[in-house]
């Protein structure tokens, strides 16, 4: 399995870019690499997913690196109600890690 | 288009007892996968159906067991309930292509979220 390594927390002010790291060392060369976010009391979303290509959609964009072992996950403008758990996740049945949670700050 | 949803919203059993789990499947998906998230942490996964087929599963033993039914939803079934097993239990649902092992975005329901005393 693919193994999977977030920051446990980060820290954003308000309107600023945030850049989330993603480590996945040992992804197979045809699974997707896809971002899922959880806000408090609610069940995942999707956020965004990509192959070998930069991706870009109306909530964020995805940066992954040109060996695929790792990628990043950014936001443009931080806003309060972006604060939740990040979760990467590089394999094709969705095996979630522990995630990074981001605090945004007003 | 209605979204994933799950029954009930919580439940209550006692250790020992068995527990069934309903999900419905967002209209047009044929792929639904059980996670279970254990309070602060991060989504564990079951299992996944694909066409009624169990197409894949965590590391969970063998007393979780699933079924999806033709119209695609599903259940989680959960036999000899142990304290360990209180969590939230997520259904999520996708469409999956055929021959492809790269699936697309899943749709999530609000989660059951089961105590056991």
């Amino acid at each position: 399995d693919a193994k999977t390594t977030q920051p446990n927390s980060m820290e954003s002010n308000e309107e600023e870019p945030v850049h989330l790291p993603c480590n996945h060392s040992t992804i197979s060369g045809t699974d997707y690499i896809h971002w899922y976010r959880q806000l408090p009391s609610q069940g995942p979303e999707y956020v965004i997913h990509g192959l070998t290509s930069n991706v870009n959609n109306r909530m964020a964009s995805l940066a992954i690196a040109e060996d695929r072992k790792s990628s990043t996950l950014i936001l443009h403008r931080a806003t309060l109600r972006d604060a939740a758990v990040y979760y990467c996740i590089p394999t094709w049945d969705m095996r979630f890690g522990a995630g990074t949670r981001l605090t945004v700050k007003p | 288009e209605t979204g994933v949803t799950q029954s009930p919203t919580h439940l209550i059993k006692t250790r020992g007892q068995q527990v069934t789990l309903r999900c419905s499947s967002q209209s047009g998906h044929n792929t639904v996968s059980w996670y279970q998230q254990a309070l602060g942490q991060g989504p564990q996964f079951i299992f996944q159906y694909y066409r009624e087929e169990e197409n894949g599963r965590g590391n969970f033993p063998p007393r979780f067991s699933g079924l999806q039914f033709p119209n695609y939803s599903s259940e989680l079934n959960v036999n000899a309930l142990e304290l360990d097993d209180s969590a939230l239990y997520l259904c999520a649902s996708s469409l999956a292509m055929s021959g492809s092992g790269n699936y697309n975005e899943q749709f999530f329901g609000p989660g059951t979220r089961l105590t056991v005393l």
